[in-house]
């Protein structure tokens, strides 16, 4: 099994502030793809980062992948209430431990 | 909808009976996941199938639990016996057979309850 670790595990942020959350491994993985879920539903892809080094934005979301690929970052500029949910990061079938993630308005 | 569609989106069974939970996978997907989610927990891997094959079931308990897709109609996870540890939300996801199979589209999911 291929653990990946997110941190941190809760985060509650006020409207307007940046944020980062974390994904590390002790394994290189070929990609890895970040998720967001809501409450009573399937998580919902939102990136897919290849190569080490790669940088990918996403409107106001910044996604790197670690030059090692083992470790992957994702970075919220200007929260909206909007963002709130829970943000996973995976690797082929293993999933994160997930960062859940409340933007208060 | 093209999206993946699952179902029942709710199941409750009694303890012993069995539960099939169905999955259908985006249009042109020919992989298909299955995994399990329990509160306050990640997505925890079961099994990995293309049309008529098992290619990884290493997240598959050993027993009572089973996974097909036929080549026709959609994705059958089966649960035998079912008992309370058993209530969690079932996740089925596809994927592309060329590109990045890692890439997975989710469906709403299967909360199973056993009473």
């Amino acid at each position: 099994t291929q653990l990946l670790e997110q941190s941190p595990q809760f985060l509650s942020i006020q409207e307007g502030e940046n944020l980062t959350v974390y994904c590390n491994s002790s394994s290189v993985f070929s990609s890895l793809q970040w998720y967001r879920q809501e409450p009573g539903e399937g998580p919902v892809l939102l990136v897919t980062v290849v190569t080490g080094g790669e940088v990918k934005k996403l409107k106001r979301l910044t996604f790197q992948f670690g030059d090692a690929r083992k470790d992957s970052s994702l970075h919220i500029t200007a929260a909206q209430p909007g963002d709130t949910g829970l943000y996973l990061c995976a690797g082929q079938f293993y999933f994160g431990t997930g960062t859940s993630l409340t933007v208060i308005p | 909808n093209a999206g993946v569609m699952q179902n029942p989106r709710h199941l409750v069974r009694r303890r012993g009976q069995e539960a099939r939970l169905r999955c259908s996978p985006m249009k042109g997907h020919s992989h298909v996941y299955w995994y399990r989610q329990l509160p306050e927990e990640g997505l925890k891997f079961m099994v990995y199938l293309q049309k008529e094959n098992i290619i990884d079931e290493s997240g598959m308990p050993k027993e009572r639990f089973s996974a097909e897709f036929p080549k026709e109609g959609p994705s059958i996870l089966r649960i035998q016996q079912v008992v309370r540890g058993d209530s969690a939300a079932y996740f089925c996801a596809s994927s592309q057979l060329a590109g990045r199979p890692y890439e997975q589209y989710f469906g709403p999911g299967t909360r199973l309850t056993v009473t």
